[in-house]
């Protein structure tokens, strides 16, 4: 089975500080996706990736960066990290567009 | 962009009963995924149905695309069977899964 694994299950940040979320995948998939989830807005997308070094915005990517320098990690950056950044952060791979998706198990972000 | 519409948002069951949760989409998807999210906050892939039936176990899904809606059946509940399920849908033009807001399952003993 694919595994995605997130560095972090849980993180607390002071506002201001620059924040890394790393997410690892071990099947040599090509797409990976940066989500956050708050409670009734669902999950929306940040960032994604097709390939290395390559990055598209998704829907709400105000605030955050990525890097993907090797195909089996992507990283989610926090410039400055806020108050209003405190979410559910999850991570997912697909094979390639239109495949199944398999999700990390999550970073929950505090921001003081 | 797409609009996802999943109902209810929230069913409360009795152990051992059945039930339908529904996801409405408003074009046409390539993709089309069913996730149940436990307790934990982890998202686990119960179905990939962009069309056509699938069953695994007690849980089934159904999607028909020409009228751009799919359903999950969950059928003889248990408590395990608690959490939030989403749908999930990727346009033919597009580039990402777009999720509903989810339906939230309570299965009482």
């Amino acid at each position: 089975d694919v595994k995605v694994t997130q560095s972090s299950r849980y993180l607390v940040k002071r506002t201001g500080e620059k924040v890394f979320l790393e997410c690892v995948q071990d099947m040599d998939h090509e797409n990976m996706f940066w989500y956050r989830q708050d409670p009734g807005l669902g999950l929306r997308l940040i960032y994604f990736s097709y390939d290395v070094k390559m990055k598209e915005k998704g829907d709400i990517p105000e605030g955050y960066s990525v890097s993907r320098e090797k195909k089996e990690r992507f990283s989610l950056i926090l410039e400055s990290a806020s108050t209003n950044q405190t979410s559910m952060y999850l991570c997912a791979s697909s094979f390639r567009v239109g495949r199944v998706y398999t999700f990390g198990s999550g970073t929950r972000l505090t921001v003081v | 962009g797409i609009q996802v519409e999943q109902s209810p948002p929230d069913l409360i069951l009795q152990e051992g009963a059945n039930s339908t949760l529904r996801c409405n989409f408003s074009d046409s998807v390539n993709n089309l995924q069913w996730f149940h999210q436990n307790p934990w906050g982890q998202l686990i892939n119960l179905f990939y149905i962009p069309s056509g039936t699938k069953q695994n176990g007690r849980l089934s899904a159904t999607t028909v695309a020409t009228e751009r809606y799919s359903l999950l059946y969950i059928s003889s509940s248990q408590t395990t069977d608690s959490g939030v399920y989403f749908c999930a849908v990727e346009l033919n033009s597009g580039y990402a899964l777009n999720f509903g807001k989810g339906t939230s399952l309570l299965v009482t003993p």
